[in-house]
């Protein structure tokens, strides 16, 4: 069945620091990717997204691309904030079911 | 992208109750979902609620123990009936939008005594 791994968390920055969080999904067929995001006390977000193959999805500064031949959807910012500290869920919908990576705690310090 | 709100948004339930959760959508949608965040967990799917039709539970979960309404495609209902405090949680209604993306409500965030 579909799966999304997320990179082990947490994680800690300092402002202005550069952000990776790695995800790698297995999935038949072609699904489209996410990343959601988790504020404090909040619900899921929609934070960006790709449906293809070499899709970039981007949004507040964030950005993941889709690689298909290497099964990735990794999250990037360049420079994050202390506003940015969420849990982050990368996720995959195969049809209209969406399957979810187990969530990634970043916490941004000032 | 379509506005979801949830009722209650908190609350503290004491075991053998039960609660029901109201989902509020301001566009008709066809599938609405209900999910489970167990606290510093991921989300599991519940059920998939369709407007006229019986709701689809996933492996674990069952009817009698979370009834599901879907009156209209704006409105759903989750009772999380006979509470105990494993059942503490976040609850979580999303809507299908378009063919691929789901969106969520704030969450209803359950504690049992």
């Amino acid at each position: 069945g579909d799966s999304v791994t997320q990179m082990e968390g947490p994680v800690t920055l300092s402002e202005e620091a550069f952000l990776t969080i790695n995800c790698t999904y297995t999935a038949t067929g072609y699904p489209s990717l996410f990343w959601y995001v988790q504020y404090p006390g909040e619900g899921l977000q929609l934070l960006l997204k790709a449906t293809k193959a070499d899709d970039k999805g981007s949004n507040k500064g964030f950005e993941a691309t889709y690689r298909k031949e290497t099964t990735s959807f990794h999250l990037e910012k360049g420079s994050v904030q202390v506003s940015d500290s969420a849990v982050y869920f990368c996720a995959l919908t195969s049809g209209s079911r969406l399957t979810f990576g187990e969530g990634t705690q970043l916490t941004v310090n000032p | 992208s379509a506005v979801i709100s949830q009722k209650p948004s908190r609350d503290i339930c004491q075991r053998g109750t039960s609660l029901t959760i109201q989902c509020q959508v301001d566009s008709q949608v066809t599938m609405m979902f209900w999910y489970r965040q167990q606290p510093g967990q991921s989300l599991t799917l519940i059920a998939t609620a369709n407007q006229g039709s019986e709701a689809t539970y996933e492996s674990g979960f069952v009817i009698d123990k979370f009834p599901i309404s879907r009156p209209n495609l704006t409105f759903s209902t989750l009772t999380v009936s006979n509470m105990s405090p494993e059942d503490s949680s976040i609850y979580l209604c999303s809507v299908q939008w378009g063919p691929d993306t789901q969106y969520f409500g704030p969450g209803t965030r359950l504690t049992v005594l």
